[in-house]
């Protein structure tokens, strides 16, 4: 079933250890996207990437890294983790980078700092 | 900058009642609306879409239309479900930048049998 695939689905984890949230799309979509899903703050964009290569900055980057070396991953990289990056990450992927097009979604991760 | 306000949850149903999700927009220019409902436990999936004024999105029986002198897209469907029961995101995107998708905080429905 063609989609998006992340991983783990869910992670407790130490505080100041480095984790790295799993996501691949087989869609062959060009653009990509890290959210936070907060209770009361709905979804805030974290990064995104246009096409294999390029990354950008979203609302809440600080504390976050991520890659784009080809079409179907992009990875997320808490380099230190701290309690406050608590929540539910979800990757999701676009066909293209026009506003008409909505967005694929995975099942998301469950990242629990402790 | 753009946003999205939609109204606060949680909202409680019968089935078959009339189901009204508000939701208004700020935006500089001429945005994409859209309705994602999340189940529990999943991620969020795309509902409907408005791409330009008084367009309206429809599917699985949900309605929307984009009002741009109200500057509104309020969610609607005639007769809810107990399946129906999930959280729903209003959100918005603008022409070029597909890579701001702003969503609103979520609105919790609830719908008893």
């Amino acid at each position: 079933i063609a989609g998006i695939t992340q991983a783990p689905t869910s992670q407790i984890l130490a505080a100041g250890r480095r984790m790295t949230l799993r996501c691949t799309q087989d869609m062959r979509h060009n653009a990509m996207y890290w959210y936070r899903q907060d209770l009361g703050l709905g979804l805030r964009l974290i990064h995104y990437s246009n096409t294999a290569g390029t990354t950008g900055k979203g609302e809440v980057p600080d504390g976050y890294s991520v890659s784009r070396a080809n079409t179907d991953d992009f990875p997320l990289t808490l380099a230190s983790a701290v309690p406050s990056q608590t929540s539910v990450y979800f990757c999701a992927s676009s066909e293209h980078r026009e506003a008409n097009y909505g967005y694929t979604f995975g099942s998301g991760t469950r990242l629990t700092v402790v | 900058g753009d946003s999205v306000t939609q109204m606060e949850g949680p909202v409680t149903l019968s089935e078959e009642a009339f189901l009204t999700i508000n939701c208004t927009y700020t935006a500089t220019g001429y945005p994409s609306l859209f309705w994602y409902v999340q189940y529990p436990g999943e991620g969020l999936q795309l509902l409907l879409k408005a791409t330009k004024a008084d367009d309206k999105g429809s599917n699985k029986g949900f309605e929307a239309t984009y009002r741009k002198e109200t500057t509104s897209f309020h969610l609607e469907k005639g007769s809810v479900q107990v399946s129906d029961s999930a959280v729903y995101f209003c959100a918005l995107t603008e022409l070029g930048n597909n890579n701001d998708m702003r969503f609103g905080a979520g609105t919790r429905l609830t719908v008893k049998p």
